[in-house]
C-alpha cells in the first residue's frame, strides 16, 4: 500500500502561489498520482493526475521528480475560494481501489 | 450531465431504525463507490462495485451495513439497525471506464440519535 504523507495545514494569501508536497516513498511502478480538492459540505473533486514529470491543466500543475517518491501540487495565484482540503492519492485501479486512500489531506486556508 | 445524485441529502433517525441511502451514478460509469467521512476517521472507502458486481467490501464496518447495486443506474447503502456512531456524511462516487478519476455526489449527512 503506497502510504502518502502531506502537511496537515498550510496558510497563504490571495494572489500567491501555493505548493503542496506529498511524499509517497513506496509508490509502485504502475501507480498514478491523483489530487482531489474538497470544500466544506461537498464531496471531493478531481483536480489533476500524473505519472511522471509535469502535468498542467486550467486549475493546477503537478510536478513529479524522476524517482516519483514525491509530488507537488502547484496552485497559481490562489484566491479565497481555493480554501479547501487537498488530498493526494497514489494507486492504480487495476490493483484495487482500496489502495487509493484519501488520508487526512492538507487544509489550505487562503486569507485576504 | 447531472453528476452523481444522492438522496436523501440529510437524514435524522433514531437508534435502532433502518436507514437506506440511495445513489444514482453518472451514466456510462463502470465503477461505483460508497465512502463514509467523519472528523475522527476522515474519508473511508466502504465498498465498491464494478459493472454492478461488488468487488471489495473490506471497508464495511460490520454486518449492520449492506450495499446493493441492482442495475447500472442505482445503488443503495443500508444500515440496520443504526447506531449513534454511524453518524457521518456518506458519499457515493462513480468512475469513468479506464481511469482512476472518481466523481463524487453531494453526500448524505446522517444523524443517528
Amino acid at each position: 500500500l503506497a502510504k502518502t504523507t502531506q502537511p496537515i495545514s498550510m496558510d497563504s494569501y490571495e494572489g500567491q502561489e501555493v505548493n503542496i508536497t506529498c511524499s509517497h516513498n513506496n509508490i509502485a511502478t504502475n501507480d498514478y498520482i491523483t489530487w482531489y480538492q474538497q470544500f466544506p459540505s461537498q464531496g471531493p473533486r478531481f483536480i489533476i493526475q500524473g505519472y511522471k514529470t509535469k502535468v498542467t491543466n486550467e486549475v493546477a500543475s503537478l510536478f513529479i521528480p524522476a524517482d516519483r517518491k514525491s509530488s507537488t501540487l502547484s496552485l497559481p495565484r490562489v484566491s479565497l475560494s481555493d480554501t479547501a482540503v487537498y488530498y493526494c492519492l497514489v494507486g492504480d485501479r487495476n490493483t484495487g481501489f482500496q489502495k487509493l486512500v484519501f488520508g487526512t489531506g492538507t487544509r489550505l486556508l487562503v486569507s485576504p | 450531465d447531472a453528476g452523481v445524485i444522492q438522496s436523501p441529502r440529510h437524514e435524522v433517525t433514531e437508534m435502532g431504525q433502518e436507514v437506506t441511502l440511495r445513489c444514482k451514478p453518472i451514466s456510462g460509469h463502470d465503477y461505483l463507490f460508497w465512502y463514509r467521512q467523519t472528523m475522527m476517521r476522515g474519508l473511508e472507502l466502504l465498498i465498491y462495485f464494478n459493472n454492478n458486481v461488488p468487488i471489495d467490501d473490506s471497508g464495511m464496518p460490520e454486518d449492520r451495513f449492506s450495499a446493493k447495486m441492482p442495475n447500472a443506474s442505482f445503488s443503495t447503502l443500508k444500515i440496520q439497525p443504526s447506531e449513534p456512531r454511524d453518524s457521518a456524511v456518506y458519499f457515493c462516487a462513480s468512475s469513468t471506464p479506464g481511469t482512476d478519476t472518481q466523481y463524487f455526489g453531494p453526500g448524505t449527512r446522517l444523524t443517528v440519535l
